[in-house]
C-alpha cells in the first residue's frame, strides 16, 4: 500500500515567489493535515481537512498561504507570495476517520522550502 | 513557557544500553500521548500511543505518562543502532469527530554506537 506522497520533495525559491506544495494521502483516508516545522523550531500544526471541506485551519500563519482539497482527495498548499521566514519543512499527515483516537498519523516525507 | 518541552539532546549511547528519552508539558488538557520516530529524511512514524496515565509496552519499549507530573517517558531497551533517530514526543487534548492537533516536542536525537 502506498504511503502519503508528497511532492517537490525539495523546493528553491526568490522571496515573492509562488510555490504550491502537493499532498497525495493514503487511499481511503478521510482526514489529510498539514504541519510545518521551521529550522530549531518544533513541527506544528497548519490545518485539518475532512475530505474536501476544513476543519480548522487555526494553524495556518496568515492569508498568504491558501490550502485545498478539492475533491477529498489530493491537497495543494500554496504559498503567495513567499517570505524568507516561511523557509522549513513541510509534512503533510493522513488517518482514517476516527471514531475513537488512535493517533495513528500516517506522514510523508516532507517537502523542503527554501526562500531566498 | 512552552506547551511541550523536550531536550533535543544529541543523545549518544553504547549498544545494548538502556535509554531514556522524555517530555514535559504544561497544558492540563492533554489527554493523548504519542512517541514518533523519525529517520533523516524521511517523515514520523508513530512508535507509541498512550491515553491518559499509565505504561504501555510494545517489544524493547515502554512508554510512561505521569499526568499527576506533566510528564511522559519513553524506554528502549537494547537499544541497537537501528534505533538511532530523533525521537518526537506529541501531545494532542482532542479526540473524535474533531480537530487531530498534535503539539509536538522539538525530538531528542538518539545516536546508537556499535
Amino acid at each position: 500500500e502506498a504511503g502519503v506522497t508528497q511532492f517537490p520533495s525539495h523546493s528553491v525559491i526568490e522571496k515573492g515567489q509562488t510555490v504550491t506544495l502537493r499532498c497525495d494521502p493514503i487511499s481511503g483516508h478521510d482526514n489529510l493535515y498539514w504541519y510545518r516545522r521551521v529550522m530549531g523550531k518544533e513541527i506544528k500544526f497548519l490545518l485539518h481537512f475532512v475530505k474536501e471541506s476544513k476543519q480548522d485551519e487555526s494553524g495556518m500563519p496568515n492569508n498568504r498561504f491558501l490550502a485545498e482539497r478539492t475533491g477529498g482527495t489530493y491537497s495543494t498548499l500554496k504559498v503567495q507570495p513567499a517570505e524568507l521566514e516561511d523557509s522549513g519543512v513541510y509534512f503533510c499527515a493522513s488517518s482514517h476517520i476516527q471514531g475513537r483516537s488512535t493517533g495513528e498519523l500516517f506522514f510523508g516525507e516532507g517537502s523542503r522550502l527554501t526562500v531566498l | 513557557q512552552k506547551e511541550v518541552e523536550q531536550d533535543p539532546g544529541p543523545l549518544s549511547v553504547p549498544e545494548g544500553a538502556i535509554v531514556s528519552l522524555n517530555c514535559t508539558y504544561s497544558n492540563s488538557a492533554f489527554q493523548y500521548f504519542m512517541w514518533y520516530r523519525q529517520y533523516s529524511r524521511k517523515g514520523p512514524e508513530l512508535l507509541m500511543y498512550t491515553y491518559s496515565s499509565g505504561n504501555k509496552e510494545d517489544g524493547r519499549f515502554t512508554a510512561q505518562v505521569d499526568k499527576s507530573s506533566k510528564y511522559i517517558s519513553l524506554f528502549i531497551r537494547d537499544s541497537q543502532p537501528s534505533d538511532s533517530a530523533t525521537y518526537l514526543c506529541a501531545m494532542s487534548a482532542n479526540s473524535g469527530a474533531g480537530s487531530y492537533q498534535l503539539t509536538f516536542g522539538k525530538g531528542t536525537k538518539l545516536s546508537v554506537i556499535p
